[in-house]
Parts: structure tokens; C-alpha cells; sequence
């Protein structure tokens, strides 16, 4: 059964600060892993997606890496805001025989305070 | 549409009653997940859909929870004879296909009395 582990579960940096947030998994056999922000009180905003065959993806500010092989993806927030103050959630669905069902398992998430 | 749409934001129900909770995935979007969020971060799949048939149900509760996408209507998950437990927040995403990011609604906050 996969099991997915956030560390840490919460982290309060000062405005400008770079950081790495941390996602493990168990079973290595993934399809993909997806990163999200939740804002209190929201819905689920996708970040970025990795597939298994990439070891990287970025977006902005954003930039988020796979090693499948160790089971551990980090999201780097660069020159952070106090908008990025969130729930962060990784998720990452299983691979079915080279396919995926799409059923997502998460972890726990880092809350993370950016304060001024 | 453009975003997937929940409704509704929040629902009340005594123990017991029913509860319904519906879904209009973004268009052209083949595929639609439900998720129950307890205790702030615990995320548990119920069910998804290809269209209007069951992809995966292997979250579902055996009792009590059912869903449905039928077409040209809102898809939906209903409970019956809620229990306290079921306080939870429902999310529902959809994708063009199951290998593909997810996007997720707002969320329907069901609250058990």
C-alpha cells in the first residue's frame, strides 16, 4: 500500500527566504507525482505535475524533482512571498502495468507561514 | 466550463438524513474523481469516472455512499443515512485522462448534526 510522508509538517520562513519542501513515498512504481497548494478554507491548486520518466518541472518561482528510484520528490520555492503561505500537498498516483488509474494518494502536507 | 464546480458550499444534515453532493468536471474533461478530506489533511479516493461509467471504486464505502455522471448532467455522490462520521469535505476533480493533473473544485463541506 502506498504511503506518502511530508517533512516538515509546517515551516515559517522570513519573507525572501528559499526553501525545499519534502515528499517521500513508498512504492517507487508511480505514474506521476503532483504538487498543490491549498489556501485555508479552499480547494486543491495544482502547482506543477511530474511524470515518473522526468526528473524535473518548474514553473516560476516554482521548481519541483523526482528521484522514483528513492521515492522522494521536493518542491524549491525560490525568493519566497507571504502569498505563498499554504498548505502544500504532494500526491502521487500508482502505475498500473504502464498505466494509471488516476486515484491519488497524499500526504499529510507542510504548512507553511511566510511572514514579512 | 473552465473551472470544476461544487455545490453546494456547505451542507448541513442531521444524523441519519440524506445527503447529495454534485459536480460539473471542466469541459472536455473525460474523467472525475471524488475525494473525502477529514482531519484538515487526510485525503481518502472514493471513486472515479470514465464519462458515465465507474473507473475505480476500490475508495468507496460498501454501504451508504453511491455516485453517479450521467450525461449532459452534474455528476453526483449521495450518502445515505449520514453518520457523524462523514464530516468531511468532499472534493471533486476531473482530468482529460487518468495519467493527466487533476484539477480540483472548491469543495462541498458536509457537516453531520
Amino acid at each position: 500500500k502506498q504511503e506518502v510522508t511530508q517533512i516538515p509538517a509546517a515551516l515559517s520562513v522570513p519573507e525572501g527566504e528559499n526553501l525545499v519542501l519534502n515528499c517521500s513515498f513508498t512504492d517507487s512504481a508511480i505514474y506521476n507525482l503532483q504538487w498543490f497548494r491549498q489556501d485555508p478554507g479552499k480547494g486543491l491548486t495544482s502547482l506543477l505535475l511530474i511524470q515518473s520518466s522526468q526528473r524535473e518541472q518548474t514553473s516560476g518561482r516554482l521548481n519541483a524533482s523526482l528521484d522514483k528510484s528513492s521515492g522522494r520528490s521536493t518542491l524549491y520555492i525560490a525568493a519566497s512571498q507571504p502569498g505563498d503561505s499554504a498548505t502544500y500537498l504532494c500526491a502521487v498516483s500508482s502505475n498500473a502495468g504502464g498505466t494509471s488509474y488516476g486515484k491519488l494518494t497524499f500526504g499529510q502536507g507542510t504548512i507553511l507561514t511566510v511572514h514579512p | 466550463g473552465e473551472e470544476v464546480a461544487q455545490t453546494p458550499k456547505h451542507l448541513v444534515r442531521g444524523e441519519g438524513q440524506k445527503a447529495k453532493l454534485y459536480c460539473a468536471p471542466i469541459k472536455g474533461h473525460s474523467y472525475v474523481f471524488w475525494y473525502q478530506q477529514v482531519l484538515k489533511n487526510e485525503f481518502k479516493f472514493l471513486i472515479s469516472f470514465q464519462n458515465e461509467n465507474v473507473f475505480d471504486e476500490t475508495g468507496m464505502p460498501k454501504e451508504r455512499f453511491s455516485a453517479k455522471c450521467l450525461p449532459n448532467s452534474p455528476c453526483s455522490l449521495e450518502i445515505q443515512a449520514t453518520k457523524l462520521e462523514d464530516s468531511a469535505v468532499y472534493f471533486c476533480a476531473s482530468s482529460l485522462s487518468p495519467g493527466n493533473e487533476q484539477y480540483f473544485g472548491p469543495g462541498t463541506r458536509l457537516t453531520v448534526t
